[in-house]
């Protein structure tokens, strides 16, 4: 049983499209993020929710608006998209709040191509 | 703001040898510093971690090093097999309660 488990595994849409990414983790972790890593593998956090409350929001533009119904879901949806949005966005979750230190577990990531 | 500089950015070594890779972190409240492996096309994965309050810590080939005064920590694999060629990031947790990623070194293992 996959522990995060991100889908679609793949996106490829075209510009200016709005676009979701649904995000799930059977742990029973109390936190859970939204990463991004661009074609240089910079991997670079923009979001965390513990227990379904926003805790960190990076410098993202607006278009990027995560939603968490509940503590083991985390989705992310993005409007109108660029092509500069086009990478990699991996959700992770981890047990305890966030700045806990505690491991980060990933999920499989999801790959968005804008044409 | 924080930041975690992470180097080499590639390193190629005989297999059996050993690798070292070294980051350093600017966040002197940084408390908590994890190692990631990620295989081309894979998720990031979790292959080590030391807190603040030790030096040194190992799992069998694998060891990682702390020096909390020069603000350095170091991941060390010895003898080295093609499995380890992949991506590796070093992170630190700040006292933004965010995980900082170095920027990754690619280890390639030669035969």
């Amino acid at each position: 049983d996959t522990a995060v488990s991100q889908t679609p595994k793949y996106l490829v849409t075209q510009m200016g499209n709005d676009k979701s990414i649904k995000c799930e983790q059977n742990l029973g972790h109390d936190t859970m993020y939204w990463y991004k890593q661009d074609s240089k593998k910079f991997l670079k956090i923009m979001f965390s929710y513990n227990n379904k409350e926003l805790i960190i929001n990076e410098t993202v533009p607006n278009r990027f608006s995560p939603k968490s119904p509940d503590k083991a879901h985390l989705n992310l949806h993005i409007n109108s998209l660029e092509l500069g949005d086009s990478a990699v966005y991996f959700c992770a979750s981890s047990q305890g709040a966030t700045g806990s230190n505690q491991p980060q577990h990933f999920g499989d990531g999801t790959r968005l191509s804008i044409l | 703001g924080e930041n975690v500089e992470q180097h080499p950015s590639t390193l190629s070594v005989q297999e059996g040898d050993s690798a070292v890779i070294k980051c350093t972190y600017s966040d002197s409240a940084s408390n908590y510093f994890p190692w990631y492996k990620q295989e081309l096309g894979k998720r990031p994965q979790l292959i080590i971690d030391i807190r603040s309050n030790v030096g040194e810590k190992k799992d069998q080939r694998i060891a990682v090093t702390l020096n909390k005064t020069a603000k350095h920590f170091s991941l060390h694999i010895t003898e080295t097999q093609p499995e380890d060629s992949a991506v590796y990031f070093c992170a630190a947790l700040g006292r933004a309660s965010k995980i900082i990623f170095g920027s990754g070194t690619r280890l390639s293992i030669r035969p």
